[in-house]
This record gives C-alpha cells, sequence and structure tokens, in this order.
C-alpha cells in the first residue's frame, strides 16, 4: 500500500500557480521525496525530488516541511499541457498510490 | 537521444503463449527497471538491473515471470505461460546510477492483453 496520500483531484487555471500537497508522514531519515507525473497513454515522467531542503527546477518548486511529513509541489505557471495525473513517493521504487488528477482549465 | 525504447507497444496474446518484451535504455545509463502498471494495483516495481546485474527481483509475481539484461542496451522481460491477469501496460525505464535520488527516464510502455 503507497504510503503517501494525495487529494483525488484539482483543478487549475492556465497561468495560474498550481499547489499540490502530499503528506508522506511514516517518511524516514534518509528517504528521499519523489514527483512525477503521468499524462494519458505515456510512461510517469519525472518533475523533481528533495530530501530536506526546498527544490527548484525549471518544472516546478518542491517545498518540504521542516519535520518531512508533508511536501507541497508547486507549478508556477500551469498550462493546458500540465493536465496530468501527479504522483508523490517516498520509495525509490517509485510505488505510486492513486495521485492527483489534475485539469487545467483554460 | 531517442529516450527508452520499448517493444512491441501493443501485444495481444492468448493464454498459455509466451510473451516477450524488449527494453532498449538510454545510452550511458547503468540502472534498468522494469514496471507493470494497473489499474487495481497502479505501478509496481518488478525488477531492477544495475551493471546489468539483477538487484532486486523481489516483485516479480512468481515463477511464470523473468527478465535478463544480456549487455547494458538491451532487457527482454518474458511472461511464460502467460495469463489473464498478467494483462497490464509494462513500462521499462532506465537511470544514470541507482537506489535513491535518481531521476528515472520512462518508456512509453507494452500494453499487454492476455485473452
Amino acid at each position: 500500500d503507497a504510503k503517501t496520500t494525495q487529494p483525488t483531484s484539482m483543478d487549475c487555471a492556465e497561468g495560474r500557480a498550481a499547489n499540490l500537497p502530499c503528506n508522506h508522514s511514516t517518511i524516514s531519515g534518509n528517504e528521499y521525496v519523489y514527483w512525477y507525473r503521468q499524462i494519458h497513454s505515456q510512461g510517469p515522467q519525472y518533475i523533481i525530488h528533495g530530501l530536506k531542503n526546498n527544490e527548484t527546477n525549471e518544472m516546478a518548486s518542491l517545498i518540504i516541511t521542516e519535520d518531512r511529513k508533508s511536501s507541497t509541489l508547486i507549478l508556477p505557471h500551469a498550462t493546458l499541457r500540465d493536465t496530468a495525473v501527479y504522483y508523490c513517493t517516498d520509495d525509490y521504487k517509485l510505488s505510486f498510490g492513486a495521485g492527483t488528477t489534475v485539469t487545467v482549465r483554460a | 537521444d531517442a529516450g527508452v525504447i520499448q517493444s512491441p507497444r501493443h501485444e495481444v496474446t492468448e493464454m498459455g503463449q509466451e510473451v516477450t518484451l524488449r527494453c532498449k535504455p538510454i545510452s550511458g545509463h547503468n540502472s534498468l527497471f522494469w514496471y507493470r502498471q494497473t489499474m487495481m494495483r497502479g505501478l509496481e516495481l518488478l525488477i531492477y538491473f544495475n551493471n546489468n546485474v539483477p538487484i532486486d527481483d523481489s516483485g516479480m509475481p512468481e515463477d511464470r515471470f523473468s527478465a535478463k539484461m544480456p549487455n547494458a542496451s538491451f532487457s527482454t522481460l518474458k511472461i511464460q505461460p502467460s495469463e489473464p491477469r498478467d494483462s497490464a501496460v509494462y513500462f521499462c525505464a532506465s537511470s544514470l546510477g541507482s537506489g535513491r535520488a535518481v531521476e528515472q527516464f520512462f518508456g512509453p510502455g507494452t500494453r499487454l492483453t492476455v485473452l
């Protein structure tokens, strides 16, 4: 069973920031938080990962709470092409749960 | 780079037949992963190789499944005999490095239907 919990779905307006929460309350000290997304009928795509510090790359930012029990993925300016299922996991074997279905609307 | 290449993209077979799925990882990557995805179970890691050596095969369902990596540029996942419950999308992924803190690059997947 997945050790992370995410909201089932989320809508976002095009051009606005999308904030995706994830709870990983059982994460251990040396486990990273990974975010991937899956666009319909494609393979999962890596977004970002982090251990303790906040991280940013060209796709997104990752904010990890100080106790590391939760994190938030931020898509700063959502586009229609960001519509996908977003997965958060603390397992390097990438055992995803159901993820969050994000729909970006024009 | 062409990315991770998988073949075939779609496979329909009858129960009891042998199925072989193929994967070519990204050149220079030294880790390769086989996953299976279904609606019921989500994404599951079946096996992963590092430097062509199987490191963790705890996710392989049973003896009907086998995987090989004869060289750094090719891997196969074989199911013999196949059963309807094996119907799923099978993904291959590769990475530079293994374990934690690495980005995995996924192929487009093989959609397997066992009748």
